[in-house]
């Protein structure tokens, strides 16, 4: 069955600190990732997305992920977090071709200023 | 300019007694999704339509049902809600691109928090 890995689930960091966020998926076909972000009291937000080409692509408000297809991942990134990115984050996959969006579990966000 | 609304945001019940949760979207997206979050875990896809093709999840409880009238609308009912069923539920849309049934993004609404007294 398809299923996604999120391995923190909540991660404590100062403002500036970098931060990469893991994200491991256990399907072998082709697939379209995504990392979502929910606010508190937000609704999910999209922060950036995979289809195909540059295994390294950009999203909103200087993050970052990279897609490693022999590792099965799509860690998120940022070099320098601020307070306001204190938030909850979701890795999501589905198989090319499907709706089944399947989520990780989420990692908490604490931004210390 | 809200794009996937949902009403209400919190929804109190009582064991047994139905309850509709609804979702409208002004994308005019072709493909609309409830999801199941309960706290600290991953949402979960209950069932989505497709157009008006309804795709039930396999181990979705026969105690949802869904109804999509038109484009615009959806709407979740859980028929007979019990303490288990508490939960967040979350609307999605999506369009399908390039001309066959792979989708797009989904959009999420803000949630219906739904509790079970």
């Amino acid at each position: 069955a398809q299923s996604v890995s999120q391995h923190n689930h909540h991660v404590i960091l100062s403002e500036a600190a970098s931060l990469e966020l893991g994200c491991n998926y256990s399907y072998g076909g082709t697939v379209n990732l995504f990392w979502y972000v929910q606010y508190p009291g937000q609704h999910l937000q999209l922060l950036l997305k995979y289809f195909s080409g540059d295994p390294l692509v950009k999203g909103i408000k200087g993050f970052e992920a990279e897609f490693i297809k022999s590792k099965f991942s799509f860690n998120l990134r940022k070099p320098s977090v601020q307070w306001s990115d204190t938030a909850e984050y979701f890795c999501a996959v589905i198989r090319t071709g499907a709706n089944n969006l399947f989520f990780g579990t989420g990692t908490r966000l604490t931004v210390i200023p | 300019d809200a794009m996937v609304i949902q009403n209400p945001r919190y929804q109190v019940t009582q064991f047994g007694k139905p309850v509709t949760l609804s979702c409208s979207q002004t994308l005019n997206h072709n493909v609309m999704y409830w999801y199941q979050q309960k706290s600290s875990q991953a949402p979960k896809l209950l069932f989505h339509y497709y157009d008006k093709d309804f795709n039930n999840e396999a181990d979705t409880p026969d105690n949802f049902q869904s109804r999509r009238p038109n484009t615009s609308f959806c709407f979740l009912d859980i028929r007979s809600p019990g303490l288990g069923d508490a939960a967040m539920y979350l609307c999605a849309t999506s369009r399908t691109s390039g001309g066959h049934r792979s989708t797009d993004t989904q959009y999420f609404g803000p949630g219906t928090r739904l509790t079970v007294l």
